[in-house]
């Protein structure tokens, strides 16, 4: 079953504008992570938060946690056009460090 | 050094038939997941294998068959292909055991059954 629920579905945006994306999902976790697809590539790790953490940077990257709302989100801000992608949360539910569960994705276009 | 590598990038077969894909990774990690990549890019995971142990099957078809024969390599076989199993396959691989590590995904195989 899927686990994250990205929020938006698609998210447009110009140059140097920041990026909000949202997830949300449905149990206990361990940790949640956030990951870029391009088109027609695979999956590349961008940050991972830990559950006893709230937020956490990395170069343009901020993301927080919100435990007990069970969500979290993604900020990217001054966004390139390179910054278009995919956008996807993951979490591996507690207890079970094998099933890296993905949610749905945010489509994120930046336009120059 | 491609991290995590998978054969072929593209896969076009008709129904019926048996195929392969193929999966290594040289970053020395103990566990490898496939996911199933829908049109509409929703990531199911299908298999995860840790230390050549199969951990997870996520209810899919006994037509998909993993196999392990090291720790490097997943690779998966897909006996009589249905239209439906047209989608991006995602091998990925993942350091030992442990609650905080990230996912190295390979470039994805677009299996296309016609």
């Amino acid at each position: 079953s899927q686990q994250g629920e990205e929020d938006p579905q698609a998210l447009s945006i110009q140059e140097g504008e920041n990026a909000t994306m949202n997830c949300s999902y449905k149990t206990s976790i361990n940790n949640l992570q956030w990951y870029r697809q391009n088109s027609g590539r695979g999956l590349v790790h961008l940050i991972l938060i830990r559950s006893n953490e709230r937020e956490k940077h990395s170069g343009r990257l901020r993301v927080t946690l919100d435990t007990s709302k069970k969500s979290s989100s993604l900020l990217i801000t001054a966004s390139r056009a390179a910054d278009t992608a995919s956008y996807f949360c993951a979490t591996t539910p507690g207890g079970s460090n094998y099933k890296l569960t993905f949610g749905k994705g945010t489509l994120l276009t930046v336009n120059p | 050094d491609t991290a995590v590598s998978q054969t072929p990038k593209y896969l076009v077969t008709q129904m019926g038939n048996d195929k392969s894909i193929k999966c290594e990774q040289n970053l020395g990690h103990d566990t490898m997941y496939w996911y199933k990549q829908d049109s509409k890019k929703f990531l199911k995971i299908m298999f995860s294998y840790n230390n050549k142990e199969l951990i997870i099957n996520e209810t899919v078809p006994n037509r998909f068959s993993p196999k392990s024969p090291d720790k490097a390599h997943l690779n998966l076989h897909i006996n009589s292909l249905e239209l439906g199993d047209s989608a991006v396959y995602f091998c990925a691989s993942s350091p030992r055991q442990g609650t905080n590590t990230e996912a190295f995904f390979g470039q994805g195989t677009r299996l296309t059954v016609v």
